[in-house]
């Protein structure tokens, strides 16, 4: 098994410009996350899945959309990236979003916005 | 408050125990306690978890204190691949709840 997988692992991009984060899991977990991680910081929920086809804000989704495209997928999106959202991204999955269940999570993005 | 409070850093000797504390006195009855820990450019690696009992599992053990307002991640004998930073979170039925801290950053000194 793969794990959680995420894609791509580095990006540069120009303010305004827009991306798709993709994150994958092949363990058939229901729940999946993203998080931000600045320098030097623990890590920051923007957005969660507690089941396909719903998604909810987290702590910081401001500048970010998500689409849990199915039940293996879950995708983070930046309409007009700006320098504030330079920062290593982190998808996450767990077979349930209870305390009861662990979160595995993918090697990362790394995201440079200029 | 979801929030835990750990030391910033500490340091061990290799094949000494190591005992890393957290403090999570607002904690709710529900609330899992949870521990990962990261590497250096790597994503975050779950290491145990408990909610009222103390836990092993081959990586690690954890021991919660009898009011769960605090809890410690024991680790058994330091090698120099525990060097990481270890993140204590409470984890229950809410799930924008979840609140990672700057964590314990663990030097291991051979």
């Amino acid at each position: 098994n793969a794990g959680v997988t995420q894609t791509p692992k580095f990006q540069v991009l120009k303010t305004g410009q827009s991306m798709t984060l993709q994150c994958a899991q092949d363990m058939n977990h229901n729940s999946m996350y993203w998080y931000r991680q600045d320098p030097g910081m623990g890590l920051r929920l923007i957005y969660y899945s507690a089941s396909e086809g719903t998604t909810d804000k987290g702590e910081v989704p401001n500048g970010y959309n998500v689409s849990r495209l199915n039940k293996r997928e879950f995708s983070l999106r930046l309409e007009s990236a700006a320098p504030s959202q330079t920062s290593v991204y982190f998808c996450a999955s767990s077979a349930l979003g209870t305390g009861a269940y662990e979160q595995y999570f993918g090697p990362g993005t790394r995201l440079t916005v200029t | 408050d979801a929030k835990t409070t750990q030391p910033n850093s500490m340091e061990s000797n290799e094949e000494e125990p190591v005992h890393l504390p957290c403090n999570h006195s607002t904690i709710s009855g529900t609330d899992y306690i949870h521990w990962y820990r990261q590497l250096p450019s790597q994503g975050p690696e779950y290491v145990i978890h408990g909610l009222t009992s103390n836990v092993n599992n081959r990586m690690a053990s954890l021991a919660i204190a009898e009011d769960r307002k605090s809890s410690t991640l024991i680790l058994h004998r330091a090698t120099l691949r525990d060097a990481a930073v270890y993140y204590c979170i409470r984890q229950g039925t809410s799930y924008d709840k979840v609140i990672f801290g700057p964590g314990t950053s663990l030097s291991v000194i051979p």
